[in-house]
């Protein structure tokens, strides 16, 4: 079974902070991403990866950086932490497979409070 | 622009009930489907996934799924709701049939009552 492991599942900053959350797959896969998710609002994608050291941004990369040093762990940072990135954070990886719809495979997330 | 819509924030449904969660997608073409469940604190779990092929698709837990290309739907069902059956699900659409284009709905919450 493939298995996405977060660093932490919950954490607590203070504003101004720079935060990082990680992320670790280890089933070889090529692609991962990072999604934030909030009540009413479902999942929005933050950043995605689909190779060591690329990077794309997601509908929502303001405020947010990433690293992708090693293909198994996908870093999440927040530069300067703010109270509105209280929230929880999703990592996700899948293998690449065009035409084969690969489905994402999640984390347990990480619960942030900015204060 | 591609979107999926969920209509229902919130379900509650009694134990031993059927169960639909409706999901409809806005996508030129056929996309793949994809539905996911998430337990409260926990991460998101894939139910089933549509691709091709026969409309039904079955998943884990008892649920299957039926596409319906002339309603742009692929709603989630299940003939007996258990209490573990609590929790938020998602409908998603996967548009570049790559894994990096993956659109969520904002989710259904399901409550059971006994």
């Amino acid at each position: 079974d493939v298995k996405v492991t977060q660093s932490s599942r919950y954490l607590v900053k203070r504003t101004g902070e720079k935060v990082f959350l990680e992320c670790v797959q280890d089933m070889d896969h090529e692609n991962m991403f990072w999604y934030r998710q909030d009540p009413g609002l479902g999942l929005r994608l933050i950043y995605f990866s689909y190779d060591v050291k690329m990077k794309e941004k997601g509908d929502i990369p303001e405020g947010y950086s990433v690293s992708r040093e090693k293909k198994e762990r996908f870093s999440l940072i927040l530069e300067s932490a703010s109270t509105n990135q209280t929230s929880m954070y999703l990592c996700a990886s899948t293998k690449v497979g065009r035409g084969a719809g690969q489905p994402q495979h999640f984390g347990d997330g990480t619960r942030l409070s900015i204060l | 622009a591609q979107s999926v819509t969920q209509p229902d924030i919130h379900i509650t449904v009694s134990e031993g009930a059927s169960l639909e969660l409706r999901c409809n997608y806005s996508y030129g073409a056929t996309p793949y489907l994809f539905w996911y469940v998430q337990s409260p604190g926990q991460g998101l779990q894939l139910l089933l996934k549509y691709f091709s092929g026969d409309t039904l698709v079955q998943g884990i837990k008892g649920f299957e799924a039926e596409f319906k290309r002339s309603q742009s739907s692929f709603n989630l069902r299940k003939p007996s709701v258990h209490w573990s059956d609590a929790a938020e699900y998602f409908c998603a659409v996967d548009t570049n049939q790559a894994g990096t284009a993956l659109i969520f709905g904002k989710g259904t919450t399901l409550s059971v009552s006994s």
